[in-house]
């Protein structure tokens, strides 16, 4: 079974600052990676995926990931944080291929501070 | 083009009542999900499914759970009997078809429901 464990519940940061929101999976076949935004009160945005190739995938909004195959990681980054950027962040993995079920961890709330 | 819609967005009821949760999928999509999210936790997969017969439904976490999707369009989440440990924001989120590859699932915004 697939597993998703995101290692801060939350991280405040100042605006302008660098950030890094870690993510570690565990399953014993080859997965799908996400990362999902959620910002108040509105649904679920695809921020970026990796499916296959280069294991450094950009999203939208300056967000990029990497993935780690060796350490099961799936981190994701942004040099510089808006005030925008204050939401919930999930990541997930899908079974590969032909999986549907998507398994999210608990999320990182992300604070941008002024 | 419209995204994905759910109703109502907020449903308040009493223990042991019957609740129906709808989402209306972007058009044209056969995949469907419905998703559990509880406070301060991600959302959690309960059924898939493929045009209209369910492919998995091994997150219904028991039988008090069911889900149609009748002409492969709307969907209807059914919660029997439900219980306070039942609130939590339902989320469905649809794709284009496909098995060997990867579709992106588009999610509504959810229905929050509360039981007393």
């Amino acid at each position: 079974a697939q597993s998703v464990t995101q290692l801060d519940s939350q991280v405040p940061v100042f605006e302008e600052a660098p950030v890094e929101l870690r993510c570690n999976y565990s399953s014993s076949v080859s997965v799908y990676l996400f990362w999902y935004v959620q910002y108040p009160n509105q649904g679920l945005q695809l921020l970026l995926k990796y499916l296959s190739g280069s294991t450094l995938v950009k999203g939208i909004n300056g967000f990029e990931a990497e993935f780690n195959k060796s350490q099961t990681s799936f981190h994701l980054r942004k040099p510089s944080v808006h005030i925008s950027d204050t939401a919930e962040y999930f990541c997930a993995v899908s079974v590969f291929p032909g999986g549907f079920k998507t398994i999210f961890g608990a999320g990182t709330r992300l604070f941008v501070k002024a | 083009g419209a995204g994905v819609s759910q109703t109502p967005s907020n449903k308040v009821t009493e223990k042991g009542k019957y609740v129906e949760l709808r989402c209306d999928p972007i058009s044209g999509h056969t995949a469907l999900y419905w998703y559990r999210q509880s406070l301060g936790q991600g959302p959690e997969f309960l059924i898939y499914f493929q045009g209209t017969g369910a492919a998995d439904d091994s997150g219904l976490p028991n039988d008090r759970f069911f889900a149609v999707r009748p002409e492969g369009s709307v969907s209807t989440l059914k919660i029997q009997r439900t219980e306070r440990g039942d609130s939590a924001v339902y989320l469905c989120a649809s794709s284009s078809a496909g098995t060997r590859s990867y579709n992106e699932q588009f999610f509504g915004p959810g229905t929050r429901l509360t039981v007393l």
